[in-house]
């Protein structure tokens, strides 16, 4: 079980916005601004997406965006397109040099 | 543009030792950065196992049940990874990468703990 929870699945529509959501701790998401988000395509290397909670690493779209509030973190996918579709996770920094990841979140494209 | 390739065995027997090497390139392991060990068991979420830093420093995931070290070579640009006494449980795909953040990966490789 890991120790950020994510929603196992989350679909949309191309054009649409989705937001998946990424719950830790007070001690982890709520403690540091440390939160970044990964997509994974089977077979591909784990590609960063977010990092510091909401800064976009150069080559990334606008259309991913990420926030926090409190214990829980969110990442919005905005203009959906069927390359979006893919595993996403999410991972916090938890203190003492160390780092928890969530349990992944499959996103469809319908 | 940062390269990371895995290698090491794909098979380990149960109680034995899991060794993976990581090669970097294009980028100097002594310039700076962390440099970490995650891995993702099928079915499940990623793990972080570890991370050393360029100067050496060490840090591991203290949830882990096999013991764990996480090693660099400069001369050869590598790090790698030792977890000792494995059980079905470390069966992963297990990836090398550069960070926080975790901005560059391995392709990652599979290990398999079987008898």
């Amino acid at each position: 079980q890991s120790v950020l929870t994510q929603p196992r699945s989350v679909s949309g529509s191309p054009g649409q916005s989705v937001t998946i959501s990424c719950t830790g701790t007070s001690s982890t998401i709520g403690a540091y601004n440390y939160v970044s988000w990964y997509q994974h395509h089977p077979g591909k290397a784990p590609k960063l997406m977010i990092y510091d909670v909401s800064r976009r690493p150069s080559g990334v779209p606008d259309r991913f965006s990420g926030s926090k509030s409190g214990n829980t973190a969110s990442l919005t996918i905005s203009g959906l397109r069927a390359e979006d579709e893919a595993e996403y996770s999410c991972c916090s920094y938890a203190g003492s040099h160390n780092w928890v990841f969530g349990g992944g979140t499959e996103l469809t494209v319908l | 543009q940062v390269q990371l390739q895995e290698s090491g065995p794909g098979l380990v027997k149960p109680s034995e030792t899991l060794s993976l090497t990581c090669t970097v390139s294009d980028h100097s392991i002594t310039s700076g950065y962390y440099w970490g060990w995650i891995r993702q068991p099928p079915g499940k979420g990623l793990e972080w196992i570890g991370s050393i830093y360029h100067t050496g420093a060490t840090y591991y995931n203290p949830s882990l049940k096999s013991p764990v070290t996480i090693s660099v070579d400069t001369s050869k640009n590598q790090f790698s990874l030792k977890l000792n006494s494995v059980t079905a449980a470390d069966t992963a795909v297990y990836y090398c990468a550069k960070g926080y953040p975790f901005d560059y990966w391995g392709q990652g490789t599979l290990v398999t703990v079987s008898s």
